[in-house]
């Protein structure tokens, strides 16, 4: 079955602190897989896409590490921001005829000063 | 650039009453629409999407229904609402093809009493 699992399910961190969000994925064939992020109350906005061939990927003070051999993917954020308080979504491309998108449940992260 | 609008943005509606959510897209011509919806702790799931006007897929049996009557317009709809209607609809599109982004609208919060 094609799923997508995120941990941890939500996550308190100082102002300042770095934390890694982890995504596990089951989907295959595989396409691509994205790192959304989604403020409450509003649309999920993308952080970053990788494809099979890419390891990493930083967008300012977001990396994202893609290990296709495991089928994981994580997330870093450094020196966090009250701004960063929001979901965190990883979402997976099907490969197959379909091209379905398989969302993750999200990590929910809050910043606090 | 392009843009995408929802409305409303919140509504509150008595089980059994109909619905209607709009969404359209700005500053793109034959997008891919999408609706979605995303229940509390749980991952956004696919309820339609079109590939073009007056094309409409569904992805799950439900009591919604979706029209596309213009290119750049999505209409989610729904004769007699049940409590688990319930949620956050987003809608979204991107421009055709396999592997691109998906592009959210702000959502439309729905609580039906």
């Amino acid at each position: 079955k094609n799923q997508v699992e995120q941990s941890p399910q939500s996550l308190i961190i100082l102002e300042g602190k770095n934390c890694t969000l982890q995504c596990n994925y089951t989907v295959s064939p595989f396409s691509n897989l994205r790192w959304y992020k989604q403020d409450t109350g509003r649309g999920p906005v993308s952080l970053t896409i990788m494809t099979f061939s890419e390891n990493t990927k930083s967008n300012g003070r977001y990396t994202a590490t893609l290990d296709a051999d495991t089928k994981q993917s994580s997330l870093h954020i450094t020196a966090s921001q009250l701004s960063d308080s929001a979901s965190y979504i990883c979402v997976v491309r099907y490969g197959g005829a379909t091209n379905k998108l398989i969302f993750g449940t999200g990590t929910l992260l809050a910043v606090q000063p | 650039s392009q843009t995408i609008h929802q409305w409303p943005a919140t509504l509150v509606q008595p089980v059994g009453s109909p619905l209607s959510l709009e969404c359209t897209v700005e500053g793109t011509s034959n997008p891919n629409l999408y609706w979605y919806r995303q229940a509390a702790g749980r991952g956004l799931q696919l309820l339609f999407y079109s590939v073009g006007i007056g094309q409409i897929s569904s992805e799950v049996p439900q009591n919604l229904s979706a029209s596309r009557p213009q290119d750049r317009q999505f209409i989610l709809s729904s004769k007699k609402l049940l409590l688990s209607d319930s949620g956050f609809y987003l809608c979204a599109w991107s421009v055709s093809g396999r592997d691109n982004e998906q592009f959210f609208g702000p959502g439309t919060r729905l609580t039906v009493l």
